[in-house]
């Protein structure tokens, strides 16, 4: 089944420094991508969701960019700040060809960005 | 907007007891899940349910047990705590056809 790898599993950078996550997955069926962000004691938060079809994306502070021939996925915070310090995972789906499909979530990434 | 509420936030057994872990959300979902995080491992999914009354058995469903008597609340018992179950569980709902999970803020087990 799928499988993915997130790297690195904890990054530190210095606020206004860019940072970069990286997963890596083997379906070539993945369809939806996701990354999430999870401040301590708190749930997951959507940080963005990304179809197949589109290659950059980009939301307030970051890119997401999917590489469909390497079949990797990353998370690049350009310009960090303190409040950007959490965990994040990336989270793989595959087209959904029953009625069900998992999603499947990489190892997470503890970010600490200091001031 | 909806909110998924975990209850309890933080719960401490022995080891052998048998313990549950519940969660309400109100958007209406159709579809909710319960998932382990063990850090450095990401979360593996446990049980799911698509409607009232369906369990699905996830990844690591042996040693759990799950209960979707109504649309909108989800447990998971522990059915014989162990140490090496510490970990934060936390449940997720999701609208059938939509594709985004939303999270609620998690359980932390602790065995004693």
């Amino acid at each position: 089944g799928e499988q993915v790898e997130q790297r690195p599993p904890h990054l530190s950078v210095r606020e206004g420094d860019s940072a970069v996550i990286i997963c890596t997955y083997t379906d070539p069926n993945s369809y939806y991508f996701f990354w999430y962000k999870q401040e301590p004691g708190a749930g997951l938060q959507l940080l963005m969701k990304v179809f197949s079809s589109t290659e950059i994306n980009e939301g307030q502070g970051f890119t997401v960019l999917l590489n469909k021939k390497d079949k990797q996925l990353s998370l690049n915070l350009t310009a960090a700040h303190p409040g950007d310090s959490a965990v994040y995972f990336c989270a793989v789906r595959r087209i959904a060809s029953s009625s069900f499909s998992k999603l499947v979530f990489g190892q997470g990434t503890s970010l600490s960005v200091v001031p | 907007g909806g909110i998924i509420t975990q209850t309890p936030k933080f719960l401490i057994g022995q080891e052998g007891q048998k313990l549950t872990l519940k969660c309400q959300q109100n958007f209406n979902h159709d579809t909710m899940y319960w998932y382990r995080q063990d850090s450095g491992k990401g979360l593996r999914l446990i049980y799911y349910s698509i409607t009232e009354n369906d369990l699905q058995k996830g990844d690591l469903s042996e040693g759990y047990d799950a209960s979707r008597e109504k649309k909108s609340s989800f447990s998971l018992t522990v059915t014989s705590a162990q140490k090496n179950e510490m970990a934060v569980f936390l449940c997720a709902s999701r609208d059938w056809g939509g594709e985004t999970l939303y999270f609620g803020s998690g359980t932390r087990l602790t065995v004693l």
